[in-house]
């Protein structure tokens, strides 16, 4: 089946340390994008690539990293030096931009830091 | 400035009661895009509608069906005889022409739906 493949579901890690979260998804979808979720809050875009070897900040960047070296694959790394990293983050997909379709998401990461 | 206002939390409702979900947005582009988007427990957001600016029909599909109006900025979704399985965060976003790549979501509405 076609779709977004997020790992890890739960992710614990101590203050100081990186981690990495994967996204890969078999769509053939050129854009891909993070979001990091809040209780009570809507959806925020950390980043976002809309071809491979390219990505763009979204609104709130600080302290992440990410990498688009395949198109099916757009890992994200929380740095040591996000300074709230406790939250649920989505990996999504699109064909192209948002004018010509919607979002898929895949079911989350949930990072605790401890 | 918040581009999408979910003015509402949470609602409760017995099954069988319809629920109706408000959004209302901003934005200066006269070419725009509204989603809603379905968030059940499991976590993984299930698309439900995209709707351009340009188009103002109300849609019905099964159970669900939206209301857009430009002159109030709203695109209010209607649950009719509301099912436990409606239960979940619902979200309303807004892509706008100049931000093709971004999609701004509002905070929520948390449906309840009690047998």
């Amino acid at each position: 089946d076609g779709g977004i493949t997020q790992s890890p579901k739960y992710l614990f890690r101590k203050e100081g340390q990186n981690v990495t979260l994967s996204c890969e998804q078999n769509l053939n979808h050129d854009a891909m994008y993070w979001y990091r979720q809040d209780p009570g809050q809507g959806l925020r875009l950390i980043y976002y690539s809309q071809i491979v070897n390219d990505f763009q900040k979204g609104d709130i960047a600080e302290g992440y990293s990410v990498s688009r070296e395949k198109k099916e694959s757009f890992p994200l790394t929380v740095t040591s030096a996000q300074k709230n990293p406790t939250a649920f983050y989505l990996c999504a997909s699109s064909i192209f931009g948002l004018n010509t379709g919607e979002l898929f998401f895949g079911e989350g990461s949930r990072l605790t830091v401890l | 400035a918040q581009k999408v206002t979910q003015a509402q939390t949470e609602i409760s409702v017995v099954e069988k009661e319809d629920v109706t979900l408000d959004c209302v947005y901003e934005t200066r582009d006269t070419t725009y895009y509204l989603f809603w988007y379905k968030q059940p427990p499991s976590g993984e957001l299930v698309f439900l509608i995209r709707r351009n600016s340009f188009d103002e029909q109300n849609e019905i599909s099964g159970r669900y069906s939206w209301n857009f109006q430009k002159s109030t900025s709203s695109f209010n979704f209607t649950i009719t005889a509301s099912q436990v399985v409606d239960s979940a965060v619902y979200f309303c976003a807004l892509s706008e022409a100049e931000g093709d790549y971004k999609l701004s979501f509002g905070a929520g509405t948390t449906v309840t739906v009690r047998a």
